[in-house]
């Protein structure tokens, strides 16, 4: 089971140079989730999205943008990036928005030089 | 939001119970408590939730007392492969939803 698969894994990006990071679950959970991960400061919500077509700012959305065209994919985009948005970004899904597991990927590692 | 305190690490040998609490004073009334376990260059995975008194599964316990300001995960007879990052969280996932991860527990388990 495949459960959710991002891509890339790792990337190395030029800082100004634009990037996606992909997320594809294949469970149907109507929330999607995506969090960075930096060293000392466990993992911090992004953006979310509680079902397909909508979308809300988590703790750290600033740099970001996301979008939800269907259950499945919830892309991540750096429109222009900086040095400081060098981290480990996870996707996770959960069922719906109330308690409950959430599903997280294995990550995607990515620095701005 | 409520925020979570855990300690930064925990020591502990093979086949110990180990017990880690997570204090978190402003716990809102329709908030769940969740653990997670994270081991390095993976994304974390759900280990336990509770609301009140005691749950168990297959891998963990979960205590929480009647005022619910604090929580333990209980991990019976730990082994190496339970070395780890071990994260609280508190919500209740609802509109608008928003979580804490907190920095966590890194446990380190010793032969």
């Amino acid at each position: 089971t495949a459960g959710i698969t991002q891509a890339p894994t790792s990337q190395i990006l030029a800082a100004g140079r634009s990037m996606t990071l992909r997320c594809t679950q294949d469970m149907r959970h109507n929330a999607m989730y995506w969090y960075r991960q930096d060293l000392g400061l466990g993992l911090r919500l992004i953006h979310y999205s509680n079902t397909a077509g909508t979308t809300g700012k988590g703790e750290v959305p600033d740099g970001y943008s996301v979008s939800r065209a269907n259950t499945d994919d919830f892309p991540l985009t750096l429109a222009s990036a900086v040095p400081s948005q060098t981290s480990v970004y996870f996707c996770a899904s959960s069922r719906d928005r109330g308690p409950g597991e959430l599903f997280f990927g294995e990550g995607s590692r990515l620095t701005v030089l | 939001l409520a925020k979570t305190t855990q300690p930064i690490s925990m020591d502990s040998y093979e086949g110990q119970e180990v017990n880690i609490t997570c204090s978190h004073n402003n716990i809102a009334t329709n908030d769940y408590i969740t653990w997670y376990q994270q081991f390095p260059s993976q994304g974390p995975r759900f280990i336990i939730q509770g609301y009140k008194t005691k749950v168990t599964n297959e891998v963990a316990s979960l205590f929480i007392p009647a005022d619910r300001k604090s929580s333990t995960l209980s991990l019976p007879r730990v082994s190496l492969s339970d070395t780890a990052v071990y994260y609280c969280l508190v919500g209740d996932w609802g509109g608008g939803f928003k979580t804490i991860f907190g920095a966590g527990t890194r446990l380190f388990v010793k032969a």
